[in-house]
């Protein structure tokens, strides 16, 4: 079973691009959405939280539909120092007090 | 502060050896987690332990034992190591996972079995 999904990347965009992920989730219960983001098989770091009305951090916006269970994230103005995969998590009690990773979309900023 | 510090960092076992995975925090988290990381996928739960003294399985438990020595210490055994066991693993800690707080991972263990 597959209960978070995101696009299969990768992504390849130049330096100043726009870029959006998207993620599905499976669990409709599921009430906390986070982006992390990982950088060459080091241990993955929260880039932000999701909450139910958008939110900003800098050139970062994190968007959820909970009635289609999707959550976005859209980079702006892209730099190189963005190339990472970036992991769509979604809490999930399934299994107590979980945490579910999706396998992450791949990013590389190019000069 | 150190965070979570997970040990070792790289290890290269034989089919049927066993080893333990070592993972401690310092932050006073109560929950803990190991994860496994396949290229192609993403992080898949081991074991869990919501606070001292308590442990349950995860998505992919076969194969692994768990410890939670303390509320500071949460380590993986693998008994006899296959190669299927062959992955990243990742330790996890975080204070209350029903807040919107991060969770905060060790540096890893690329783990290969021969």
């Amino acid at each position: 079973r597959k209960e978070v999904e995101q696009d299969p990347g990768p992504f390849n965009v130049p330096e100043g691009a726009t870029v959006a992920f998207n993620c599905t989730y499976s669990n409709s219960a599921s009430q906390s959405f986070f982006w992390y983001r990982q950088d060459c098989r080091k241990e993955p770091k929260l880039l932000m939280s999701v909450y139910s009305s958008g939110n900003e951090d800098g050139r970062f916006t994190a968007q959820l539909n909970r009635a289609s269970q999707y959550i976005s994230l859209l980079i702006r103005d892209s730099k190189l120092s963005d190339s990472a995969t970036y992991l769509c998590v979604v809490e999930d009690w399934g299994y107590g007090q979980n945490f579910v990773f999706g396998p992450g979309t791949r990013l590389s900023v190019l000069p | 502060n150190a965070g979570v510090t997970q040990t070792p960092k790289f290890q290269v076992l034989k089919t049927g050896q066993s080893m333990t995975l070592q993972c401690a925090q310092d932050m006073n988290h109560n929950s803990m987690y190991w994860y496994r990381q396949d290229p192609g996928m993403g992080l898949r739960l081991i074991y869990y332990s919501a606070s001292e003294g308590t442990t349950d399985k995860g998505e992919v438990p076969n194969g692994y034992n768990v410890s939670r020595l303390n509320k500071r210490e949460f380590s993986l055994r693998l008994e006899s190591a296959a190669p299927s066991q062959t992955s990243v693993y990742f330790c996890a800690s975080i204070m209350d996972p029903a807040t919107n707080e991060k969770l905060f991972f060790g540096s890893g263990t690329q783990l290969s079995v021969l």
